[in-house]
């Protein structure tokens, strides 16, 4: 079994601010994790994926995300938000290198930038 | 330049009636699939083909049906036994289904309303 949890349903920062979106995750297996970005009535883009490598996962648009085991997260960061950032962010966990079929997402962080 | 095509983007359905949401993919991917998301939660599968001429169903199968006669083809059909079908839905891809590593590529949605 294995679900993903996503701490928040709405960020928002001062654009040229950090940003962090977190997520938790449960898995009975070595997972993969992927975080995929959401502009409005769009579809998802990938940004980054962990996939049993590098425990620091980078990706596009400066984004980046640490796997976590002891502390079961894989948190997304970037150094400083820009407002093209806006969007609806999902953490997705698949059970090791399985199929596509059994991912299970997360419900969403809505990532607002402010002037 | 490869991707997933998804039309209608936005479509209308009076009660009682049956609709079918395209899907074509240019990407030589053998697998493919249908989403579901409403507001505030995360994706949902309703059905996946991981090869021509085989369907099975996810998570949230019934009211819906889907066929795979080509491979660059998942058309989505909405029918009326879908007690609450307003949504948008979301068509994937991935290069494969076992032993992959779950990354999917999207398509930009249909937004359907029933009225």
């Amino acid at each position: 079994a294995q679900s993903v949890t996503q701490l928040d349903s709405h960020v928002s920062v001062s654009e040229g601010t950090p940003v962090l979106l977190r997520c938790n995750y449960s898995s009975s297996y070595s997972p993969s994790l992927f975080w995929y970005v959401q502009h409005p009535n769009k579809g998802l883009q990938l940004l980054l994926k962990y996939t049993s490598a590098a425990t620091l996962v980078k990706g596009i648009n400066g984004f980046e995300a640490e796997f976590k085991k002891s502390e079961t997260s894989f948190h997304l960061t970037k150094p400083s938000a820009h407002m093209s950032d806006a969007a609806e962010y999902f953490c997705v966990v698949s059970p090791g290198t399985g199929t596509a079929s059994k991912l299970t997402f997360g419900t969403g962080t809505r990532l607002q930038v402010t002037l | 330049d490869g991707g997933i095509t998804q039309s209608p983007k936005y479509l209308f359905r009076k009660e009682g009636q049956n609709v079918t949401l395209s899907c074509e993919q240019n990407l030589n991917h053998d697998a493919m699939y249908w989403y579901r998301q409403d507001p505030g939660q995360g994706l949902r599968l309703i059905y996946y083909s991981q090869i021509v001429n085989d369907f099975q169903k996810g998570d949230i199968a019934e009211g819906y049906s889907v066929s795979r006669e080509k491979k660059e083809s998942f058309p989505l059909t909405v029918t009326s036994a879908q007690k609450n079908p307003t949504a948008f839905y979301l068509c994937a891809s991935s290069i494969g289904g076992q032993g992959r590593t779950g990354e999917l590529f999207f398509g930009e949605g249909s937004r359907l309303t029933v009225l």
